[in-house]
C-alpha cells in the first residue's frame, strides 16, 4: 500500500544548476499537487495538476519553475538556475479527486550552494 | 497574505492532559478545514477534517470544533501521549479552488 513516493530525499545543487524533484501519488490518484515549505514557515501552493494538464500555477514563481504530470510517469518539479532562495522542503500531495484530502509525500529537501 | 493563521509556535502539555491546538482564518468562502500532523524530516501526515456543515467531528482522541462565525477551528487531543509531539499545521479549502492553504503550525512537546 505505496503512499505518496518522492525522489529525491535530499538534493544538493550549486548556483546556476538545474533540479529536478519527482513524485508518484499514491494508487489510483490522478490529482498532484507541490507545495514549498521554507524555514520557519507553513507550507505554500505551488501547483496542481492532472495528467497531462496543468490545472492551476497560481502558486509558481513565473520564471525558472516548471511542472509536468506527463501521461505515463511520475510528475516532475524542474528548477532552472537555481538559487539560494530556493533552498527548502518541496512537498508533493496527491488525492483522487479535486478538493478531496491530499496525501503527502515524505518532501524533497533542496539544498542550493 | 497570510488566510489561515496559528498564532502558537509552540505548546507543552503535561501527558494526560488536554492539548487544544488553534487556527483562524480569514476568507469566508472557506469550507473544508484540516488538521496535519508532522514529523521532522517527514510529510505531513493527514489526522483530520471538517466540512463547514458540522461544527464538531471526533476520531478517537482527536476532535475537531469549527466556529464558523469567528472564523475559528481548534484540535483537542485528549489524552495527551508523546508520541503526540509534532508540529500540527491547520489546513482549509473552499470548494471554488484547488489548494489548500496552509498555517505556520504548531510545535505541540507532550511531556512525559
Amino acid at each position: 500500500n505505496a503512499g505518496v513516493m518522492q525522489n529525491p530525499r535530499h538534493l544538493v545543487r550549486r548556483r546556476g544548476q538545474e533540479a529536478r524533484l519527482r513524485c508518484s501519488p499514491m494508487k489510483g490518484h490522478s490529482h498532484v499537487y507541490w507545495y514549498r515549505q521554507l524555514p520557519e514557515e507553513g507550507l505554500k501552493f505551488m501547483v496542481y495538476l492532472q495528467k497531462e494538464n496543468i490545472i492551476d500555477e497560481s502558486g509558481m514563481p513565473k520564471e525558472r519553475f516548471s511542472a509536468e504530470f506527463p501521461k505515463e510517469g511520475p510528475s516532475i518539479l524542474r528548477i532552472q538556475q537555481v538559487v539560494r532562495g530556493d533552498s527548502a522542503a518541496y512537498f508533493c500531495a496527491s488525492s483522487p479527486h479535486p478538493g478531496d484530502t491530499q496525501y503527502f509525500g515524505p518532501g524533497t529537501r533542496l539544498t542550493v550552494l | 497574505d497570510q488566510q489561515v493563521k496559528q498564532n502558537s509556535p509552540s505548546l507543552s502539555v503535561q501527558e494526560g492532559r488536554i492539548s487544544i491546538l488553534n487556527c483562524d482564518y480569514t476568507n469566508s468562502m472557506f469550507d473544508y478545514f484540516l488538521w496535519y500532523k508532522k514529523y521532522p524530516a517527514e510529510g505531513p501526515t493527514f489526522l483530520i477534517s471538517i466540512s463547514s456543515i458540522k461544527d464538531k467531528n471526533e476520531d478517537g482522541r482527536f476532535t475537531v470544533f469549527l466556529n464558523k462565525s469567528a472564523k475559528h477551528l481548534s484540535l483537542h487531543i485528549v489524552p495527551s501521549q508523546p508520541g503526540d509531539s509534532a508540529v500540527y499545521f491547520c489546513a482549509a479549502a473552499s470548494n471554488t479552488g484547488n489548494q489548500f492553504y496552509f498555517g505556520t503550525g504548531t510545535s505541540l512537546t507532550v511531556i512525559p
